[in-house]
């Protein structure tokens, strides 16, 4: 498929364990977004990427958020020592910045995240 | 800041009625865009439709319909004649700049659509 994809779609992680969550942008897409969504809530931006470079990581919501997007295609979201607030579902969107498309966020199906 | 506010939390109607979705919005920027967006009980967010600030036509596409007025800073969304389908979770959102494709989005809480046969 031709869509953002996003591994693993389920991740069950106990307090304090270190998780990765990985998305694949529809490609030639430059921009990238991460956002979380906790239940019964619109999703909250995290981060954004430009290529490889990240310009914006406003969202984060602590140092133990990390993201990156090293060779400006897959990204991944590093979350240290997660706490029972990280529960939720983290979205992955791709974007392009010319053509018809621009400005239109595509989103993945997510990573349901929950922390025991 | 930007602010976007949905304030039907739920709404629950019959097959074939109409219904209307609010989207109020707060921004000082001058040019941004107003998307809705589409999530059913699967998950993904499906884009609907993209308004950018200078255009207030109102749009139709099918049963949907779109009535954007800046001087309420108001971005409805109506469904005419409702299927079982339309049921999801919808969610007006918000992004400023004027090239687009590098603004994050601000979303609203989402209003729940139940449509009963």
């Amino acid at each position: 498929g031709a869509g953002v994809s996003q591994s693993p779609r389920y991740k069950v992680a106990k307090r304090g364990q270190d998780v990765a969550l990985r998305c694949d942008p529809i490609s030639g897409h430059v921009s990238l977004f991460w956002y979380q969504q906790a239940l019964g809530q619109g999703p909250e931006f995290l981060t954004y990427f430009q290529n490889e470079a990240q310009l914006d990581k406003s969202g984060l919501p602590s140092d133990r958020f990390f993201a990156e997007r090293p060779e400006g295609s897959v990204s991944t979201l590093k979350i240290q020592r997660t706490q029972q607030e990280d529960s939720a579902v983290y979205l992955c969107a791709s974007s392009p910045t010319v053509g018809k498309d621009y400005n239109e966020q595509f989103f993945g199906p997510g990573t349901r995240l929950t922390v025991l | 800041a930007q602010k976007v506010t949905q304030a039907q939390t739920e709404i629950s109607v019959v097959e074939k009625e109409d219904v209307t979705l609010d989207c109020v919005y707060e921004t000082r920027d001058t040019t941004y865009y107003l998307f809705w967006y589409k999530q059913p009980p699967s998950g993904e967010l499906v884009f609907l439709i993209r308004r950018n600030s200078f255009d207030e036509q109102n749009e139709i596409s099918g049963r949907y319909s779109w009535n954007f007025q800046k001087s309420t800073s108001s971005f409805n969304f109506t469904i005419t004649a409702s299927q079982v389908v339309d049921s999801a979770v919808y969610f007006c959102a918000l992004s400023g700049g004027v090239w687009g494709g590098s603004e994050k989005l601000v979303f609203g809480k989402g209003t729940k659509l139940t449509v009963n046969p």
